[in-house]
């Protein structure tokens, strides 16, 4: 079974400062996708970036850019230049390619506090 | 609004009772999916649904728990005889579902928050 683990509860940052959020993963697929998904306060869950598996280069989305590292089984998302918009619960996820199984698994997420 | 509709948005019940939650999917999505979160916890699986059928239950308690997603009309995920536990956030998400057009992402309601006195 796929698991996704975020070892960072909590983190506090100031204003336009760069900020990395750990994910680690455990799969025995070849082929997947890796999200990372954002809640604001208003628990809406929001798409901030994807991954596909096998494409080696990094995603990108604006100020969101992933760190992936297939064979550490690692997907680490950096904000730059972070804005107080930011401030949010972010749930790192897995799933397998589309296979017809295709939920998503998240981890427990990462509560960012971004500082004024 | 397009987007995926939960509701109620607030459902408060006493123990015993039943909750149902309905979910409207985004127009044009045959997928949808129940998860469950918590108070400072990440969202679980319990339920991933295609039109008339279940594809995949197994993150969702064999007692007291049931969902559907009827030909017509929204999903639906019912919880029997509720009890303090079950009090938590419920959230449903919905997806294209077709291989060329399902990107993997999920569109995500704004939760049911069901409180059990």
């Amino acid at each position: 079974a796929q698991t996704v683990t975020q070892s960072q509860p909590e983190m506090s940052v100031q204003e336009a400062e760069t900020v990395t959020l750990s994910c680690t993963y455990d799969t025995s697929e070849s082929n997947y996708y890796l999200f990372w998904y954002k809640q604001p306060p208003s628990r809406q869950m929001i798409l901030v970036i994807r991954q596909e598996a096998y494409k080696q280069q990094n995603a990108t989305e604006n100020r969101f850019s992933v760190n992936f590292q297939k064979a550490a089984k690692s997907f680490s998302l950096k904000i730059s230049d972070s804005q107080l918009g930011d401030t949010a619960m972010y749930f790192c996820a897995f799933m397998k390619h589309l296979t017809g199984d295709d939920k998503i698994i998240f981890g427990k997420g990462t509560r960012l506090h971004i500082l004024p | 609004n397009a987007g995926v509709m939960q509701n109620p948005r607030h459902l408060v019940r006493r123990r015993g009772q039943e909750a149902r939650l309905r979910c409207s999917p985004m127009k044009g999505h045959s997928h949808v999916y129940w998860y469950r979160q918590l108070p400072e916890e990440g969202l679980k699986f319990m339920v991933y649904l295609q039109k008339e059928n279940i594809i995949d239950e197994s993150g969702m308690p064999k007692e007291r728990f049931s969902a559907e997603f009827p030909k017509e009309g929204p999903s639906i995920l019912r919880i029997q005889q509720v009890v303090r536990g079950d009090s938590a956030a419920y959230f449903c998400a919905s997806s294209p579902g077709l291989a060329g057009v399902n990107t993997g992402e999920l569109f995500f309601g704004e939760g049911s928050r069901l409180t059990v006195l």
